[in-house]
């Protein structure tokens, strides 16, 4: 099984900051990466797919890189909607989370 | 405009069964896979089980399987899991949605507001 690793767990960042959220993979995976985001309460809401592909409706500020086993998320200018949890998810091998990175206004 | 609503949660007790319903709108049913995710109280993520398109194709993740059962009917733009033998670490509030490849990816890009799997002990 594939173990996929976030970091930080948890983040406090101010408005206007710029956020990196980190996700790391037990073995490569080419770009078979998603990033979801998840306010209390809610359902998931996907932001990312394919590592670095903007899901229709999303705010461009946010954008994803990465290949292989390292990818990251990034939010350019944080806004007050933007503290949630966000979680990265593969697809190379089944299908599997990382444990979420709570993102808290400081 | 894409929707899935899922039901059938409740209370139940260790080794108990239930059966969970999710009925979907706005997108022709039978042209995506669906999946089940959980997410037990305070915790993250996980898969349970998905169907392919047809119903021909299922797979699960280990803790669920010979317990879980998944399946569809497209003529009713429904998805359904059926579980047996419920244990305390299955409480969690149980996602429907829909899967989709994009060529480097698989994701899950609708998703219903969850239903409640609360499993006694």
């Amino acid at each position: 099984d594939i173990q996929m690793t976030q970091s930080p767990s948890s983040l406090s960042a101010s408005v206007g900051d710029r956020v990196t959220i980190t996700c790391r993979a037990s073995q490569s995976m080419s770009t078979h990466l998603n990033w979801y985001q998840q306010k209390p309460g809610k359902a998931p809401n996907l932001l990312i797919y394919a590592a670095s592909s903007l899901q229709s409706g999303v705010p461009s500020r946010f954008s994803g890189s990465g290949s292989g086993t390292d990818f990251t998320l990034t939010i350019s200018s944080l806004q007050p909607e933007d503290f949630a949890t966000y979680y990265c998810q593969q697809s190379y091998s089944s299908y599997t989370f990382g444990q979420g990175t709570k993102l808290e206004i400081k | 405009e894409v929707q899935v609503v899922e039901s059938g949660g409740g209370l139940v007790q260790a080794g108990g069964s239930l059966r969970l319903s999710c009925a979907a709108s706005g997108f022709t049913f039978n042209r995506y896979w669906m999946s089940w995710v959980r997410q037990a109280p305070g915790k993250g993520l996980e898969w349970v089980a998905n169907i392919k398109k047809d119903g021909s194709e299922k797979y699960y993740v280990d803790s669920v399987k010979g317990r879980f059962t998944i399946s569809r009917d497209n003529a009713k733009n429904s998805l359904y899991l059926q579980m047996n033998s419920l244990r305390a670490e299955d409480t969690a509030v149980y996602y429907c949605a829909r899967g989709t490849y994009s060529g480097s990816s698989y994701f899950f890009d609708y998703w219903g507001q969850g239903t409640l799997v609360t499993v006694s002990s």
